[in-house]
């Protein structure tokens, strides 16, 4: 049920993009993005609600894809502080469980 | 934004000890809260959804006499590793939606560590 994150790694220069994928085996009716430091709780980026939906702050911005069980997160001209693990997360549709994805560990370098 | 607690930060016990951990909800009401497991370089593992006033439910492969979970208020659930192995060390957190559920607040998790 945790849905499938790609690439499990990437290492960045200062400056460059990055796009991180998530798909869902499942239906899924919402999207969480969250980014965590290491020994850190999850800090919360953003949620996409609707298939279609897009959704985007400051440099970082995310879309859903319904039909394909997928959501994408990417991240522009990439900072120093953008370093950390990324993870999406489902929620079922009465919320009742909520479930992360395998992670991204994003490498950003001077 | 909705603030979450979890008490203690850290803890170190000898095998075969039961260990409890506190999550509360400082600045709002949370009828679910989840408890995740953390292993060092993997993701956030659902442990279990506790809702308040009634059985948390738990995911498959989690024992249920092990990892005693006790939502007794909105405000505070309990988890508590019960006899627990060096196996059980890891991070543990727990988090509760907010209103309209579009976003989880998290605690800033717990340690434990069993020698």
């Amino acid at each position: 049920q945790q849905p499938v994150q790609s690439p499990q790694a990437v290492i960045l220069r200062e400056g460059e993009d990055a796009v991180i994928n998530c798909s869902s085996s499942k239906a899924l009716y919402s999207v969480h993005w969250y980014r965590q430091k290491h020994g850190e709780a999850p800090v919360f980026l953003m949620i996409l609600l609707k298939g279609g939906e897009q959704k985007g702050h400051e440099k970082i911005s995310a879309s859903f894809n319904e039909k394909k069980q997928q959501s994408s997160l990417y991240l522009t001209a990439s900072q120093l502080s953008y370093s950390g693990t990324y993870f999406c997360g489902t929620a079922s549709y009465n919320f009742n469980k909520f479930y992360f994805g395998s992670g991204t560990k994003l490498n950003v370098k001077p | 934004g909705a603030v979450v607690s979890q008490h203690p930060s850290w803890v170190i016990c000898k095998s075969g000890t039961s260990v409890k951990i506190e999550c509360r909800s400082l600045d709002f009401q949370a009828t679910t809260m989840f408890w995740y497991r953390q292993f060092p370089k993997q993701s956030l593992m659902l442990m279990a959804t506790s809702n308040e006033g009634s059985k948390a439910t738990y995911e498959q492969g989690v024992e249920k006499d092990k990892f005693l979970i006790n939502h007794a208020s909105l405000t505070l659930s309990t988890l508590t590793v019960t006899s627990a192995h060096p196996e059980d060390s890891s991070f543990y957190i727990c988090s509760a939606p907010g209103q309209g559920y579009n976003e989880q607040f998290f605690g800033p998790g717990t340690r434990l560590t069993v020698l």
